[in-house]
């Protein structure tokens, strides 16, 4: 089945520990992105990655690092965590060749910091 | 500032009825706009889009509507059904960046 694997599904966290949320997709997709989702603002991009080792930086990358240094993963990394992180997180991923260009989203990711 | 407004943030509308979702954007530069449909706790899921280069893009109830002029893009659906009950996103992208702006939800009811 084609689709985007996130892991974990839920994490609690302390301020200040490190943490990475791991992303897969199993569609050879070369465009991958990060997204939080927070109310009232909807879903805003992190990074974004468009190949191998090609990253960038989307609206609100503070706090967040990332690599893509295989094309099926795209793991996001929280050095730092602090409580203005809590979020829902989603990794997504398009071929980028498709008539639509649409985005296939994981399950997400609800991070909550403590 | 904000690229990407959906100003209701919720709608209610008896089955069988239209339902019509409504989004605007501010950057001239946009020319690709999508639809999701996000149920809870599930990832957003894509239902339809629509380039700069039309006005109307169909797919069964679906029926998407791009007003350049007054950058304004719709969203029918034709006939409403308790199932599409969810949160619907509008975004948009400049030409090949992949780099989507969202807006921020209208959630959808659907009464039976």
């Amino acid at each position: 089945e084609a689709q985007v694997t996130q892991n974990p599904r839920y994490l609690i966290t302390v301020t200040g520990k490190k943490l990475t949320v791991t992303c897969s997709q199993n569609m050879n997709h070369e465009y991958m992105s990060w997204y939080r989702q927070d109310p009232g603002l909807g879903l805003r991009q992190i990074y974004y990655s468009m190949n191998v080792e090609v990253t960038d930086k989307g609206d609100v990358p503070e706090g967040y690092k990332v690599s893509r240094k295989e094309k099926r993963n795209f793991p996001l990394i929280l050095e730092s965590p602090s409580p203005n992180q809590t979020s829902l997180y989603f990794c997504a991923s398009t071929d980028g060749t498709t008539s639509n260009y649409g985005y296939t989203f994981g399950s997400g990711t609800r991070l909550t910091v403590v | 500032d904000q690229q990407v407004k959906q100003n209701s943030p919720s709608l209610s509308v008896q089955e069988g009825r239209i339902s019509i979702l409504n989004c605007d954007y501010t950057n001239s530069m946009f020319d690709y706009f999508l639809w999701y449909k996000k149920y809870p706790a599930e990832g957003p899921t894509f239902l339809i889009s629509i380039s700069s280069i039309k006005d109307k893009n169909e797919d069964g109830r679906f029926t998407v509507f791009l007003n350049k002029s007054a950058k304004h893009l719709s969203l029918h659906i034709v006939p409403s059904q308790p199932g599409d009950s969810a949160v619907y996103f509008c975004a948009a992208s400049g030409s090949g960046t992949y780099k989507y702006i969202f807006g921020t939800g209208t959630r959808l009811k659907v009464l039976a």
